[in-house]
């Protein structure tokens, strides 16, 4: 189960603090993702990154920011610009074939829950 | 627009019981459709994806284009398939690897 970590477990966090969640993975993945799960609404994707140094926006990556510096992290920022921050939050990551659309496999992370007191 | 729509939130049935979880989805290409699972206290995990056309832990699933459907189904439920269970999309040439997931349904299994 090692191969997809996060941290910290449980975050709380004030009302306008900026706050950082971790995910790395040593599965020599070329591709992270950030989900947002809420119940009743699945996972939605908050930001993915293909290749180091590059990244897309998701569904509802208003509020969130991500880095790429290293294939192994995929770091999240959550800002005190997002408005509903409570959640749980899963980090995957899958290999990417580049060129074929094809999608792969998606390992999850065991998730870190963002609570806003 | 991409869309996966899991109609039911729960699903229970009595141990023995034919299962069946329900999937459709909407997209305008040629779609790759999977199911994963989240058992109690575990990571969210793959169950099954359609172009593997294989069964896991005695589920199987069929993607009928024509009703754009991806239903998921065991013929004898057991009290460990209790768990949440997630259909997903990927567009084969979106080129993203992007997955959409539905809304999930939890499966409760009774003994």
């Amino acid at each position: 189960d090692g191969g997809i970590t996060q941290s910290p477990k449980y975050l709380f966090r004030k009302e306008g603090q900026n706050v950082t969640l971790s995910c790395e993975q040593n599965l020599n993945h070329d591709a992270m993702y950030w989900y947002r799960q809420d119940p009743g609404q699945g996972l939605r994707l908050i930001y993915y990154s293909q290749i180091v140094n590059d990244f897309q926006k998701g569904d509802i990556a208003e509020g969130y920011s991500v880095s790429r510096e290293k294939k192994e992290s995929f770091p999240l920022t959550v800002t005190s610009a997002q408005k509903n921050p409570t959640a749980f939050y899963l980090c995957a990551s899958s290999i990417y074939p580049v060129g074929t659309g094809s999608s792969d496999t998606q390992y999850f992370g065991p998730g870190t829950r963002l609570t806003v007191l | 627009a991409q869309r996966v729509t899991q109609p039911e939130k729960l699903l229970s049935v009595f141990k023995g019981a034919p299962v069946e979880l329900k999937c459709n989805y909407s997209y305008s290409g040629s779609p790759e459709l999977f199911w994963y699972v989240q058992y109690s206290r575990q990571r969210l995990q793959l169950l099954l994806r359609h172009i593997s056309r294989e069964s896991i832990k005695g589920f199987t699933a069929d993607l009928n284009k024509g009703e754009t459907s991806f239903h998921l189904k065991k013929p004898f439920a057991q009290e460990e398939d209790s768990a949440m269970y997630y259909c997903a999309l990927s567009g084969r040439l979106s080129n993203t690897g992007k997955l959409i997931f539905g809304q999930g349904t939890t499966l409760q299994v009774k003994p």
